[in-house]
């Protein structure tokens, strides 16, 4: 099946830094990719849709300033978290919809700790 | 915003039991899809169901929708031990039609005891 990538998998930093993650997919290109973040024990927020070669839409609520998403290729999207804060801690996730309208395929993960 | 709603939130049985959970929802829908989560892991797709579907099997795996209660559910039989995760369900938002936006539900733990 198809993969999506994320890196790192884990990032620690110091508060008032950015972080950038990645999310590739592998064997596929993917014109939109989708970041959700995850707190402790609760589900998935959708955060952004990321879109190649255009602007991402943001989801209510979500700073678009604090959390810059570029789209550079047609397998390549970043999340960077600028100025990072400790409650900016959680687990990111990127998704890329497959071939099939309906299939999306879920990147492993990244665990940003904010210290 | 999240629309589905995952019952229970936790769940403990015993390897060989089956497992039940329920998810319920709130707009209309194209296809509510289960979704697996190792801890501290990606999500895996494990079964989608449309909305002109009412029931669909997948190896262990069984979903039922009542799109008139706006419910579904996934059953795990004869569990092992391997199955305990998190389980959600997600749903395409507001029934756009081919929309790849999805959204969550809360999710439930579910522990299965060797």
């Amino acid at each position: 099946g198809a993969v999506v990538s994320q890196h790192p998998s884990r990032v620690i930093c110091k508060s008032g830094t950015s972080v950038k993650i990645e999310c590739r997919s592998l064997d596929f290109q993917a014109t939109t990719m989708f970041w959700y973040r995850q707190f402790p024990k609760q589900s998935l927020m959708l955060m952004a849709t990321s879109n190649e070669g255009s602007k991402a839409t943001y989801e209510q609520g979500v700073e678009k300033d604090k959390f810059l998403i570029n789209h550079a290729s047609l397998t390549l999207s970043t999340l960077t978290v600028t100025s990072a804060h400790p409650e900016d801690s959680s687990f990111y996730i990127c998704s890329a919809p497959g071939t099939g309208v309906y299939e999306q395929y879920f990147g492993p993960g990244t665990r940003l700790t904010v210290t | 915003s999240q629309q589905g709603e995952e019952d229970p939130q936790a769940l403990s049985i015993q390897e060989g039991e089956n497992a039940t959970m329920n998810c319920s929802y709130k707009t209309s829908i194209n296809n509510l899809q289960w979704y697996r989560q190792n801890s501290g892991r990606g999500l895996v797709h494990l079964i989608l169901i449309r909305s002109n579907e009412r029931e669909k099997h997948s190896g262990r795996l069984r979903v039922t929708l009542d799109t008139s209660k706006k419910s579904s559910s996934l059953l795990i039989t004869a569990s092992r031990a391997a199955d305990t995760a998190s389980y959600f369900c997600a749903t395409d938002e507001g029934g756009r039609g081919g929309s790849e936006k999805l959204v969550f539900g809360k999710g439930t733990k579910l522990t299965v005891n060797p």
